[in-house]
């Protein structure tokens, strides 16, 4: 069983502040996904990284995927009381042919971003 | 362009009852997923398919039955119902993308908050 282990749980900041949520497992991913999620709603797919040490970048968001694709990073510049949700990374398992990539989820950062 | 539809976005039930969550997709995706979501442990994987008529175990089947008979359709059955249960359900599709960049991009039906009593 593949797992992801994401850090930190719960982040609380000001706004203007950066902050970064890790996600890191032992095991090689074929592809990691970043997701937000806001209450009562689905996640929304923000990024994906398929190449290891990749990095993407969205607005004030920065994506990375580790050289050995087994983790990644996300970096939030300047935060803003709008990035406030649920972040979700997810790994895709290596899959060849026609093989399903299932995901292995985080267990996800709440972050709160104060006025 | 609805995306992905579930119903019913919200369900008590008793323990021992049987019901049916539904899931849609209108973007004609191979790939459908049934995940539920707990407090403090994201998503795990219940059931997935690969193609109409083909379905497979993820992280936590035991409880929960599918069937693929359609493209667009991927309902999830709880046989009888345990507060265990207790969950919100999320129902998803995705693709392979191209053989260069396999991603399996989720896209994400609203969910439905189950709680069994």
């Amino acid at each position: 069983t593949q797992l992801l282990e994401q850090s930190p749980q719960f982040l609380s900041i000001q706004e203007g502040e950066n902050l970064t949520v890790y996600c890191n497992s032992s095991s090689v991913f074929s592809s990691l996904q970043w997701y937000r999620q806001e209450p009562g709603e689905g996640p929304v797919l923000l990024v994906t990284v398929v190449t290891g040490g990749e990095v993407k970048k969205l607005k004030r968001l920065t994506f990375q995927f580790g050289d050995a694709r087994k983790d990644s990073s996300l970096h939030i510049t300047a935060a803003q009381p709008g990035d406030t949700g649920l972040y979700l990374c997810a790994g895709a398992a290596n899959a060849g042919g026609t093989s399903y990539g299932k995901l292995t989820f985080g267990q996800g950062t709440i972050l709160t971003v104060h006025p | 362009n609805a995306g992905v539809t579930q119903t019913p976005k919200f369900q008590v039930l008793k323990t021992g009852q049987s019901m049916t969550l539904q899931c849609a997709q209108d973007m004609n995706h191979e790939y459908m997923s049934w995940y539920r979501q707990d407090p403090g442990m994201g998503l795990r994987l219940i059931h997935y398919s690969v193609g109409a008529g083909i379905t497979d175990q993820g992280e936590v089947p035991n409880g929960y039955n599918v069937s693929r008979s359609t493209t667009e359709d991927f309902p999830l059955r709880l046989l009888s119902a345990a507060p265990s249960q207790t969950s919100v359900y999320f129902c998803a599709s995705s693709y392979r993308g191209p053989p260069v960049r396999r991603s399996y991009e989720q896209y994400f039906g609203p969910g439905t908050r189950l709680t069994v009593t």
